[in-house]
């Protein structure tokens, strides 16, 4: 079945730096791709997705690049701000299990002030 | 826009209890998801549900966990009884159909069990 690997595991970035998180996956056949954003006791948020026919999407200061050769997709996020402070979380859905989104361990990202 | 409602929020039982979860999702979405986040960790799906109809349970553990869809829309999940290891955020997702649509999740119920 498939499995998603997320790295790093937590990052710490200044305000105003730029910050990227990593998603591989191991089912070629997978092809949509979301991001959940999660603060703390809350619910997770989608923030943007990506599907397998297109290579990158951006909506304002986050952006998801997509490598369908390499199996993996990213997460950007520029010009951080102290409210982008929360786990993220990058999942991968495939064709044989309509619905079902394989979670990554998410990364616990700290922008400092 | 009402979100994914969930009740209660927190619960806290001795292990051996029982313990439901109840969830509303969005209107007009037939497609509903029950997933178990552990602590530090993403969600994983325990049971998908299309109106009423589940069609993918193979996550859930039958010998305690049960869940519900009767009128294809509201939900429950229940354990019974429940064990420490158990103790975990439930949350409950809905997309319109077909179920290759975006997922929104719940604010979730965290069950402790000591």
């Amino acid at each position: 079945g498939e499995n998603v690997e997320q790295h790093p595991s937590t990052l710490s970035v200044q305000e105003g730096d730029s910050a990227v998180i990593k998603c591989t996956y191991s089912d070629s056949a997978s092809n949509y791709f979301p991001w959940y954003k999660q603060e703390l006791g809350k619910r997770p948020q989608l923030i943007i997705d990506i599907r397998s026919n297109v290579g990158e999407k951006k909506d304002q200061r986050i952006a998801v690049t997509l490598n369908k050769t390499a199996k993996h997709f990213s997460l950007h996020i520029t010009e951080t701000q102290p409210e982008d402070s929360a786990v993220y979380f990058c999942a991968a859905r495939t064709p044989s299990n309509t619905g079902k989104l394989i979670f990554g361990q998410g990364t616990t990202l700290q922008v400092k002030p | 826009e009402a979100g994914v409602v969930q009740s209660p929020r927190y619960k806290i039982i001795e292990k051996k209890q029982p313990v439901a979860f109840w969830c509303n999702p969005i209107s007009g979405h037939n497609t509903l998801y029950w997933y178990r986040q552990n602590l530090g960790q993403g969600p994983e799906l325990l049971i998908r549900y299309e109106n009423e109809e589940a069609v993918d349970d193979s996550q859930l553990p039958k010998d305690r966990f049960s869940a519900e869809r009767l009128k294809g829309v509201d939900s429950t999940l229940k354990i019974q009884p429940a064990e420490l290891g158990d103790s975990a955020v439930y949350l409950c997702a809905s997309s319109l159909l077909p179920p290759t649509s975006e997922q929104y999740f719940g604010p979730g119920t965290r069950l402790t069990v000591t």
